[in-house]
C-alpha cells in the first residue's frame, strides 16, 4: 500500500508570492495533519483536518489556511511568503480523530519550500 | 503546557554497541502516548515505537525499546546493536487525549551517527 505522498517534492517562491501544498493520506486514513520544520527544529504543528473540518490549529498566522476534500486529500496553503517561512513542511495521516493516545501519524517525505 | 525535552544534541555509538537518547515530558493529562520517530537526511519522519501512558510494561520494537518511567516523566528510547543505517535524527513525541485531540508534540531531536 502507498504511504502518505505530498507534491511538489521542492519548491522556490519569492517573498510575497502564494504556495499550496498538496498531500494524499494513506488509503483508508480520514484525518491529515500539518506540520512545519524549520531546519535544525522540532516540527511545530499547522493543522489537523477530520472529515473535511478543521479540528486542530497551531500558533501560525492567518496567511497558514488549508483545506481537506472529500477524498480525504489535502491542501495547505500559504500567501504572502516571507523568508521565515522557508522550512520542511509535513503533512502526517493517521485512521481517525481517535479518542485514545495510541494513534500513530504517519509522515509523508514532506516539501521543502525555499522562499527567496 | 505540553512539552517533550531532548537534551542530547548530537550522540555517536560505536557500531553493534547499544545507545540510549534521552526524552522528558510534561503534561497534566492522565492519558497520553509517547513516540519515537526516526528521520534521515532525506526528510521522512518514520514511526518507530511506541508506549502508552497507562502500559504497564516498556514497549519494544524489533532493535528498539522504550524506557518508560512515569514518576520521573522520561521516555527514553535505546537502540541495540546499532548499525550504520541507524544514522539520523531522533525525534521524541507526544500525544494527549483529552485536551489536544490528534495535535503531536515534538522535542528538538538528537542527531545519532554510529561510527564503523
Amino acid at each position: 500500500d502507498a504511504g502518505v505522498t505530498q507534491s511538489p517534492t521542492h519548491l522556490i517562491k519569492t517573498r510575497g508570492q502564494h504556495v499550496t501544498l498538496r498531500c494524499s493520506p494513506i488509503s483508508g486514513h480520514k484525518s491529515v495533519s500539518w506540520y512545519q520544520q524549520v531546519l535544525g527544529q522540532g516540527p511545530q504543528f499547522i493543522f489537523q483536518y477530520y472529515e473535511k473540518e478543521e479540528r486542530g490549529r497551531g500558533n501560525f498566522p492567518d496567511r497558514f489556511s488549508a483545506r481537506q476534500f472529500p477524498n480525504y486529500s489535502s491542501e495547505l496553503n500559504v500567501n504572502a511568503l516571507l523568508l521565515g517561512d522557508s522550512a520542511l513542511y509535513l503533512c502526517a495521516s493517521s485512521l481517525a480523530l481517535d479518542k485514545v493516545a495510541q494513534e500513530t501519524q504517519y509522515f509523508g517525505p514532506g516539501t521543502r519550500l525555499l522562499v527567496l | 503546557a505540553q512539552k517533550i525535552t531532548q537534551t542530547q544534541p548530537g550522540m555517536f555509538v560505536q557500531e553493534k554497541e547499544a545507545v540510549t537518547l534521552d526524552c522528558t515530558y510534561d503534561t497534566s493529562d492522565p492519558s497520553y502516548g509517547l513516540f519515537w520517530y526516526k528521520q534521515p537526511s532525506s526528510g521522512e519522519m518514520i514511526f518507530l515505537i511506541y508506549q502508552g501512558s497507562y502500559d504497564q510494561q516498556n514497549a519494544t520494537e524489533g532493535r528498539y525499546s522504550l524506557n518508560f518511567q512515569k514518576a520521573r516523566k522520561s521516555a527514553n528510547l535505546v537502540i541495540s546493536a546499532s548499525q550504520l543505517g541507524d544514522s539520523a535524527m531522533y525525534f521524541c513525541a507526544m500525544r494527549n487525549y483529552p485536551n489536544t485531540g490528534n495535535q503531536f508534540y515534538f522535542g528538538t531531536g538528537t542527531s545519532l551517527t554510529v561510527i564503523p
